[in-house]
């Protein structure tokens, strides 16, 4: 079945150290998208895809970085550097001429 | 840029009740406009759409129509379901070109 396949789906992290959550499509998009979103929250975008090897800063990437080696995956690293990492982390993907974007089932990560 | 705005939640209601959640939007165009619905510990799932004004989006029950006079994209349902317990997301690309939606913040549906 074509889908967005996120992991892991819980992941816990100790204070100083970078995680990085993995993200894969098989429904051939070029799109490719990082969201954050916090209890009672909606979405923030932290980084966006467009094309292989080319990325975006999302209104919130302060404290991620992410790589596009190939199509299919969009890897985030939640690196020390962002304060408040604990949230749960949504990937989504869309055909760049399409309209709806798809998404994982999310991964939630928390600092402890 | 283009925005979206929905009502707060939660809406409680009880079983086979009707359902409304307004859903406003500011944009340049008309862009095609979305609702997603996110189930407890998921992602988001998108529900139904509309591409263009006056077009009514269906799915499960569920109904939405641009309209472009009063820029709304409300979310009806004759009868709610207790697994309709959901939070409901309304949302828009946030610019053309490029599919990359902004969305409202959630109206949590109990």
């Amino acid at each position: 079945d074509g889908g967005i396949t996120q992991s892991p789906k819980y992941l816990f992290r100790k204070e100083g150290q970078n995680v990085t959550l993995s993200c894969e499509q098989n429904l051939n998009h070029d799109a490719m998208y990082w969201y954050r979103q916090d209890p009672g929250q909606g979405l923030r975008l932290i980084y966006y895809s467009q094309i292989v090897n080319d990325f975006q800063k999302g209104d919130i990437a302060e404290g991620y970085s992410v790589s596009r080696e190939k199509k299919e995956s969009f890897p985030l690293t939640v690196t020390s550097a962002q304060k408040n990492p604990t949230a749960f982390y949504l990937c989504a993907s869309s055909p760049t001429r399409g309209t709806e974007a798809f998404f994982g089932q999310g991964t939630r990560l928390t600092v402890v | 840029g283009n925005s979206v705005t929905q009502m707060e939640g939660p809406v409680t209601l009880s079983e086979e009740a009707f359902l409304t959640i307004n859903c406003t939007y500011t944009a340049t165009g008309y862009p095609s406009l979305f609702w997603y619905v996110q189930y407890p510990g998921e992602g988001l799932q998108l529900l139904l759409k509309a591409t263009k004004a006056d077009d009514k989006g269906s799915n499960k029950g569920f109904e939405a129509t641009y309209r472009k006079e009063t820029t709304s994209f409300h979310l009806e349902k004759g009868s709610v379901q207790v697994s309709d317990s959901a939070v409901y997301f309304c949302a828009l690309p946030m610019n053309t070109g490029f599919q990359k939606l902004v969305f409202g913040t959630g109206t949590r549906l109990l």
